[in-house]
């Protein structure tokens, strides 16, 4: 079964700054992979998603992740972080196999507190 | 704009009530999963069904929930009896057919003192 670890419960930036969350996923083989953004009081809502081709892929909000087979890594990044990215960021894997459940299973989530 | 709406975003309830959670699913999405986020679990999949069968409640307590899908446009989660630590907020999320990309409700915050 496919798991997913995001390493860092909690990240703390200063507005402007650079971003990058970190995920690690383990799967005998290329799987699905997600970024879900969650703001305080809302339901979970898709930044950006991998399935295939070019590793790098481009998401809403100005998000971009980065699929690194050899790592076995999927980290989301931003240039430069708005206030309102403030949130809790969830990665998901989901299996290319297995009768085609399309379940997702989700990192324990990171949350990013972002200073003026 | 199409949203998955849950109802109701908030309840309070006694020990030993019934709870029912609704979620009205995106018009042609054939998938429901309901999760449970806690700050100590995190986001756990309770149960989804796909085309109104159930296809996985194996993360449901089975004594006192239960998951149903009446039809195409409604899924409800049931609590009886409930019990201060089902406190929790309860998420519905939907998918197209074929597809991994699940657009999540945005909860029912349930709380039972």
């Amino acid at each position: 079964a496919q798991s997913v670890t995001q390493p860092d419960i909690h990240i703390t930036v200063s507005e402007g700054a650079s971003l990058e969350l970190r995920c690690n996923y383990s799967y005998g083989a290329t799987p699905y992979l997600f970024w879900y953004v969650q703001s305080p009081g809302q339901g979970l809502q898709l930044l950006l998603k991998y399935f295939s081709g070019d590793t790098l892929v481009q998401g809403i909000k100005g998000f971009e992740a980065e699929f690194k087979r050899s790592q076995s890594s999927f980290n989301l990044r931003k240039p430069s972080v708005h206030w309102s990215d403030a949130a809790e960021y969830f990665c998901a894997v989901g299996a290319r196999s297995g009768g085609s459940n399309y379940k997702l299973t989700f990192g324990k989530g990171t949350l990013l507190t972002v200073n003026p | 704009d199409a949203r998955v709406t849950q109802t109701p975003r908030d309840k309070v309830t006694e020990m030993g009530q019934e709870v029912t959670m609704r979620c009205q699913p995106i018009l042609g999405h054939n998938t429901v999963f309901w999760y449970r986020q806690t700050m100590k679990q995190g986001l756990e999949l309770l149960a989804y069904f796909r085309n109104r069968a159930p296809l996985d409640d194996s993360g449901m307590p089975k004594d006192r929930f239960s998951a149903e899908m009446p039809d195409a446009t409604l899924a409800t989660l049931k609590i009886q009896p409930s019990e201060p630590r089902d406190s929790a907020v309860y998420f519905c999320a939907s998918a197209p057919p074929n597809s991994y990309e699940q657009y999540f409700g945005p909860g029912t915050r349930l709380t039972v003192t």
